[in-house]
């Protein structure tokens, strides 16, 4: 079946240094794109979207890239803080019925080193 | 800001027993989804609904039901608790799709950690 799912289980990074969390997904009709970080015992927050017709899309220190052809997504974090520490989800949308259904990422959790 | 209140945080049941997990939106979207989240599993969907009174099956929706009677609330219903449901549950609800992003953003709650033994 069509699934979204993630390279790297924990990425540990140097406190200052730049983050790249990845996801690859296989449902090439899917449109929408989302970043979720979920802090410990909270729930996941959105980060950062985009849509299938942009390969790039730029928040506060987040930058979302999506390559379509190789069906790939990544989450850059620049000047990782402590702050960042999280389990991370990509999500895809797909569109059913009348309402949004994401498919979620198993997560990365990101590990920030003072 | 979007609250989305989950009645528990932590819940403790045994089983065979029937479960109420509660849901509160405080933003009068009409959109709310009930997911379960598992180690590496990430988060899988259990039920949604996009109006009071409607409901549509997630991707796994066997051994649960829903009820939305009033717009702000969702209730997730184990009819017979299962060790297996032992996991976190997360409520989340957004507003109507409408294809602009902001309409597709889910805001969740904390979450209801369901232990059953």
């Amino acid at each position: 079946g069509e699934s979204v799912g993630l390279h790297l289980p924990t990425l540990s990074v140097q406190e200052g240094d730049n983050s790249i969390i990845n996801c690859a997904y296989s449902n090439s009709a899917s449109d929408y794109f989302i970043w979720y970080k979920q802090e410990s015992g909270k729930g996941p927050q959105f980060i950062i979207d985009i849509r299938s017709n942009m390969d790039k899309r730029q928040g506060q220190r987040v930058t979302v890239l999506l390559n379509k052809t190789v069906k790939h997504l990544s989450l850059q974090i620049a000047a990782t803080q402590p702050g960042d520490s999280a389990v991370y989800f990509c999500a895809e949308n797909r569109r059913e019925n009348a309402g949004n259904m994401l498919t979620f990422g198993g997560g990365t959790r990101l590990m920030v080193k003072p | 800001d979007v609250k989305v209140t989950q009645s528990s945080r932590y819940l403790v049941k045994r089983t065979g027993e029937k479960v109420f997990l509660e849901c509160v939106q405080d933003m009068d979207h009409e959109n709310m989804f009930w997911y379960r989240q598992d180690p590496g599993l990430g988060l899988r969907l259990i039920y949604f609904s996009y109006d009071v009174k409607m409901k549509e099956k997630g991707d796994i929706p066997e051994g649960y039901s829903v009820s939305r009677e009033k717009k702000e609330r969702f209730s997730l219903i184990l009819e017979s608790a299962s060790t297996n449901q032992t996991s976190m549950y997360l409520c989340a609800s957004s507003r109507r799709w409408g294809g602009g992003s902001a309409n597709e953003k889910l805001f969740f709650g904390s979450g209801t950690q369901l232990s059953v033994l």
